[in-house]
């Protein structure tokens, strides 16, 4: 079957920009995750949803970044006012159910630089 | 100092040679997980581990929880085998993973 899709693959944007990322997970897979990885470290947490509620979003760096799920399937990660700071590529991953002991798959990531 | 830490940072090895990659961590977890990141690619999860041992192939992963401390070992490594692989674990209640920074592991021919 399909595994975890995000769009775009690559986005570049200026400084200030309003730029949207999504992310498809693998069907039936109740929660979702986002991720951001800069070059050369592990990725870290930004956000998790089970279901349409966002359950987690300790990890959200602060309020320019948003992230929706309104359905219970497809996400979009939102952020405003892009900085170059922001610049990595945001990973997405989904998981049967959001279990302490749940194998994640992940997608293959959208690369944003920020100008 | 952070959660997961990863050692070597990256590694060289000779086609054949037996490979081990180190994770320690300083919290209560609920799993510990290995996964292997190829350069421009996703993220695949190779095992995830609360205890004991597993292998897969030619790949074994252990963890010791009272040490705090897990171990991924490749035989009879490949070139095939060259990525990075990363160390992440469930903290305590939470449910999403809390990642080392990778171990960039190259096989030579």
């Amino acid at each position: 079957g399909a595994g975890v899709s995000q769009t775009p693959s690559n986005k570049v944007t200026e400084k200030g920009k309003y730029v949207e990322l999504r992310c498809d997970p693998i069907s039936g897979h109740t929660a979702l995750y986002w991720y951001r990885q800069s070059l050369g470290q592990g990725p870290e947490f930004l956000i998790y949803f089970q279901g349409t509620g966002a359950a987690d979003d300790s990890g959200l760096p602060n309020d320019r970044f948003f992230a929706v799920r309104p359905e219970g399937s497809v996400s979009t990660l939102k952020i405003q006012r892009t900085e170059r700071g922001d610049s990595a590529v945001y990973l997405c991953a989904s998981s049967l159910v959001a279990g302490r002991a749940e194998t994640q798959y992940f997608g293959p990531g959208t690369r944003l630089l920020v100008l | 100092k952070n959660e997961v830490e990863q050692s070597p940072q990256n590694l060289t090895a000779q086609e054949g040679e037996f490979i081990t990659i180190n994770c320690s961590y300083s919290v209560g977890i609920s799993a510990l997980h290995w996964l292997q990141q190829h350069p421009g690619g996703g993220i695949v999860s190779l095992f995830m581990l609360s205890s004991g041992k597993k292998k897969h192939g030619r790949l074994i992963a252990t963890i010791n929880i009272q040490e705090k401390h897990s171990s991924l070992h490749i035989t009879a490594s490949h070139p095939r085998d060259s990525a990075v692989y990363i160390c992440a674990v469930t903290p305590g209640s939470a449910r999403q993973l809390t990642f080392g920074s990778g171990t960039q592991l190259t096989v030579l021919p």
